[in-house]
């Protein structure tokens, strides 16, 4: 595997269901991010991990749990979302020092909330 | 706080052709970086081209360059000789040089390339 991948693809999840996201780096990067990508809108950036600790967190429900265990790996743990949930959810990774600073993009978990 | 605004939501080129995409932004700062991505139909989004705010060069990246315009807060991608694999969304970016991490992105132009 190269770059960084998630885990599913797809994912259709019930408002009272709890399910996690799985994204993986292999770019030896420091800091991971979820972003939220919904119709229209423009990508919203959900957290942020350097070094595995939490140094962003832009507002977001508490249904959405992420976790960061190390600087490779990072979940995002769902429960009771709603309808308006649904969305494309994207993970990237980055190096916190250095001079480009540019965030590699994983292919994005399609989340459906029926 | 940051914006990113791009005014073409969706935008059309021929095949070979030339097409520019634009980007404004609103900031405060006078240290910052500017990214162009693309991301294609079902595809991973990869980046572009990027530009540091300090450098008065415009950046170029093969077929594809920027037009950065510091004060008019202006950043437009160019891409020259456009190909069917050009076709996808275009996100213009905006991070600060100190403190977060965080990209700004814009609302993104849809690229449609016409055989």
């Amino acid at each position: 595997e190269t770059g960084v991948t998630q885990t599913p693809r797809h994912l259709v999840m019930g408002m009272t269901n709890k399910k996690s996201l799985k994204c993986e780096q292999h770019l030896g990067h420091n800091a991971m991010y979820w972003y939220k990508q919904s119709a229209k809108k423009p990508l919203e950036l959900m957290f942020v991990y350097n070094f595995k600790e939490q140094t962003e967190n832009n507002s977001v429900p508490s249904r959405f749990s992420p976790e960061c265990p190390n600087s490779s790996h990072l979940f995002l743990h769902l429960h009771t979302l709603q309808p308006e949930d649904s969305a494309l959810y994207l993970c990237a990774s980055s190096q916190v020092e250095g001079a480009t600073y540019e965030q590699y993009f994983g292919p994005g978990t399609r989340l459906t909330v029926t | 706080a940051q914006t990113v605004t791009q005014s073409q939501p969706e935008m059309s080129v021929q095949e070979a052709e030339t097409v520019t995409l634009s980007c404004t932004y609103d900031t405060s700062e006078s240290d910052y970086y500017l990214f162009w991505y693309k991301q294609p139909p079902s595809r991973q989004m990869i980046l572009v081209i990027r530009q540091e705010a300090y450098k008065q060069q415009n950046a170029t990246e093969n077929r594809f360059s920027v037009n950065f315009q510091k004060a008019a807060k202006s950043f437009s991608l160019k891409i020259s000789d456009s190909q069917l694999g050009d076709a996808a969304m275009y996100f213009c970016a905006y991070r600060s040089a100190r403190g977060s991490e965080k990209l700004v992105f814009g609302k993104g132009t849809k690229l449609t390339v016409n055989p």
